[in-house]
């Protein structure tokens, strides 16, 4: 069984496109993440959320915006695709109201905007 | 805002032989988490180890160990008998526990177990 999974795993589009990557976790998790990891393999949050907040990193642009349809979904819409986009995204979770705070990725989404 | 800092990119060793990966980071937090991922080149990150702040006595996973010095905010992981499937990208990842925060990482060190 894959904990955390994501579709898909590969991602090629054109610049101005609007893009969604689903993220989907089995393990009963309470928040749900999406990190960026640019091509130096640097991985940056995007967002946090929980049933009770939404943390957004400043540094994100509006054109990123998650959505979640339940708990175990968090899902990532990306409009008007530009070339700096391109990069790996992982979706991961936890389990904070249980105090564990480890978190579990998924397989990760390569995107590359042409 | 908290940092994340790993001084090697890249480190070399022999198959079997122990390698210790640095990290330090900076916070005025007196409660958080360190934690260890392994991204090997198939990209999933794996979990290797965790440590607790409030915890003194250091976190160990098999041949995975860590040095954590709370004061001098040093977090270092230490790999004893290598194997060429420990060849990674190794990131530090430091964690406040507070509502839904996510993790800050370093900026990772590749590790290369020569056979």
């Amino acid at each position: 069984d894959t904990a955390v999974s994501q579709t898909p795993k590969y991602l090629v589009t054109q610049m101005g496109n609007d893009k969604s990557i689903k993220c989907e976790q089995n393990l009963g998790h309470d928040t749900m993440y999406w990190y960026k990891q640019d091509s130096k393999k640097f991985l940056k949050i995007m967002f946090s959320y929980n049933n009770k907040e939404l943390i957004i990193n400043e540094t994100v642009p509006n054109r990123f915006s998650p959505k979640s349809p339940d708990k175990a979904h968090l899902n990532l819409h990306i409009n008007s695709l530009e070339l700096g986009d391109s990069a790996v995204y992982f979706c991961a979770s936890s389990h904070i109201a249980g105090s564990a705070y480890e978190q579990y990725f998924g397989p990760g989404t390569r995107l590359t905007v042409t | 805002a908290q940092t994340v800092t790993q001084s090697q990119p890249e480190m070399s060793v022999q198959e079997a032989e122990t390698v210790t990966l640095s990290c330090t980071y900076d916070t005025s937090e007196n409660n958080y988490y360190l934690f260890w991922y392994k991204q090997p080149p198939s990209r999933q990150m794996i979990l290797v180890i965790r440590q607790e702040a409030y915890k003194q006595q250091n976190a160990t996973e098999n041949r995975f160990s860590v040095n954590f010095q709370k004061a001098a905010k040093s977090f270092s992981l230490k790999i004893s008998d290598s194997q060429l499937g420990d060849t990674a990208m190794y990131f530090c990842a430091f964690m406040i526990p507070r509502g839904a925060d996510g993790l800050t990482f370093g900026k990772g060190t590749h590790l290369i177990i020569q056979p």
